[in-house]
C-alpha cells in the first residue's frame, strides 16, 4: 500500500522562509510531485522530482531522497497569497499513477 | 499552457438522475486523463484512470457502473454520475498528462450536489 505523512498545518510569517517535510512508503516509486491547493479549488503543479537533490524553481524549491522516502518543498519570502494546502504526491505504477495525502495547511500571517 | 477546463463548474441534481462532466484539455493533448473526488477536508481520492481509446481502469471500491467514464479523443473525457444519491455529492477533478510528461495538470473542478 501507500502511505504518506506530512504535518497536517503549520503557521509562517510573511517574508520568511518555511520547509513543509514529506516521508512516503510506497512501492514503484517513480517520482514525486508537490501541489498547491487553495481551499476550494483544484490543485496546482509546483514540482516534480525524479532524482535525489534539490530542484529550484522561483521562490519553491523540492528536494528528495530516495533512499530515504523523504521529500521537503521549501518556500521562501512567503507571501499572504501563499495560504495554501501543500500536497506531497509520489507517482507510482505503470500508469503514472498519483496518490495524494491529505496535505498540510499552510497558514502565513502577517 | 497545459490548461485544463471542466464543465458544469457546479451543479445541483435531484436524486435518482444522472450527471454528466466533462473535461478537456483545451491547449494539448492527453493521452491519459484521470479523475479524482474530495470530500471536505480530505485528500484527493483517484477514481478512475482513462486512456483515451481504451476503458477506463477503475480504483477499487469504485463502481464503474455508476461512474461511467469516456475518454473519445485526446482532449475530451466524460464523467456520468448515474442515479446520484446524496452521497455522492463531493468535489469531482479532473486533471490530464500532456502526452510524453509525467505532471498532471487540474481542471478547476465540479461541485456536485445532490438534494
Amino acid at each position: 500500500g501507500q502511505n504518506i505523512d506530512q504535518p497536517t498545518e503549520m503557521t509562517a510569517t510573511e517574508g520568511a522562509i518555511v520547509q513543509i517535510n514529506c516521508t512516503y512508503q510506497t512501492s514503484g516509486f517513480n517520482g514525486l510531485f508537490w501541489y498547491q491547493q487553495h481551499a476550494g479549488e483544484a490543485p496546482t503543479f509546483l514540482s516534480y522530482n525524479v532524482l535525489d537533490g534539490l530542484e529550484e524553481k522561483g521562490r519553491f524549491s523540492s528536494f528528495l531522497s530516495r533512499s530515504k522516502g523523504y521529500s521537503y518543498l521549501l518556500l521562501k519570502e512567503l507571501q499572504m497569497k501563499d495560504s495554501a494546502s501543500y500536497l506531497c504526491a509520489p507517482r507510482t505504477g505503470g500508469y503514472q499513477k498519483v496518490t495524494f495525502g491529505t496535505g498540510t495547511k499552510l497558514q502565513v500571517i502577517p | 499552457g497545459a490548461v485544463v477546463s471542466q464543465h458544469p463548474s457546479r451543479v445541483i441534481c435531484k436524486s435518482g438522475t444522472s450527471v454528466k462532466i466533462e473535461c478537456r484539455s483545451l491547449d494539448f493533448q492527453a493521452t491519459t486523463m484521470f479523475w479524482y473526488r474530495q470530500f471536505p477536508k480530505q485528500s484527493l481520492m483517484l477514481m478512475a484512470t482513462s486512456n483515451e481509446g481504451s476503458k477506463a481502469t477503475y480504483e477499487q471500491g469504485v463502481e464503474k457502473d455508476k461512474f461511467l467514464i469516456n475518454h473519445a479523443s485526446l482532449t475530451l473525457s466524460t464523467l456520468t454520475v448515474t442515479s446520484a444519491h446524496p452521497e455522492d455529492s463531493s468535489f469531482y477533478i479532473c486533471s490530464a498528462r500532456p502526452s510524453g510528461h509525467y505532471e498532471q495538470y487540474f481542471g478547476p473542478g465540479t461541485r456536485l450536489t445532490v438534494t
